[in-house]
């Protein structure tokens, strides 16, 4: 099943725009984890954010939970080219720790 | 270096045939999963192994089967039973901690003809 969702579904900006992308999700969660896949390529892990924390930075990116309100954002700062790709938001519960994907969103970075 | 290794790449299967995926890791990670992805969607979670000679279904198991002999392979076969196999499938493996991050593979492309 699809724990979390992501939103927009498409994402265009020029380089050195910011992106913003959110992730809703419907149950409680141990962790929310954010990934970046290159077309036609396997998923990297880009950014963990614990259910106890609020904000987290890495580089050029910040992700913010909000747990009242089920939901995440991931902002990516002064963008690139390179940052074209699809991000998926994961949710980890339970026990067993799965992980739970959303839909990803595809941002294009124009140059 | 180490990584996953999944092949082959790019797949092609008759209608009724089985296929088998290979999955290979050297990390030393305890848990190993497949995941299915169709065009522009998420992930789905296939079969997952937490220990060696131990596996369990995941959200869509049905048409699949796994093996887990060994800690650095899980291997994954697309049966006939399977009805629309074609998609893009994923191998990783973590060590299952409380956070639980996943290294995946590059791939298994699988096209039915």
């Amino acid at each position: 099943s699809q724990q979390g969702e992501e939103d927009p579904q498409a994402l265009s900006i020029q380089e050195g725009e910011n992106a913003t992308m959110n992730c809703s999700y419907k149950t409680s969660i141990n962790n929310l984890q954010w990934y970046r896949q290159n077309s036609g390529r396997g998923l990297v892990h880009l950014i963990l954010i614990r259910s106890n924390e609020r904000e987290k930075h890495s580089g050029r990116l910040r992700v913010t939970l909000d747990t009242s309100k089920k939901s995440s954002s991931l902002l990516i700062t002064a963008s690139r080219a390179a940052d074209t790709a699809s991000y998926f938001c994961a949710t980890v519960k339970g026990s067993a720790r799965q992980l739970t994907f959303g839909s990803g969103t595809q941002l294009t970075v124009l140059p | 270096d180490g990584g996953i290794t999944q092949s082959p790449k790019y797949l092609f299967r008759k209608e009724g045939q089985n296929v088998t995926l290979s999955c290979e890791q050297n990390l030393n990670h305890d848990a190993m999963y497949w995941y299915r992805q169709d065009p522009g969607q998420g992930l789905r979670l296939i079969y997952y192994s937490q220990i060696v000679n131990d596996f369990q279904k995941g959200d869509i198991a049905e048409g699949y089967s796994v093996s887990r002999e060994k800690k650095e392979s899980f291997p994954l076969t697309v049966t006939s039973a399977q009805k629309n196999p074609t998609a893009f499938y994923l191998c990783a493996s973590s060590f299952p901690g409380e956070h639980n991050v996943l290294t995946f593979g590059a791939g298994s492309r699988l096209t039915v003809l």
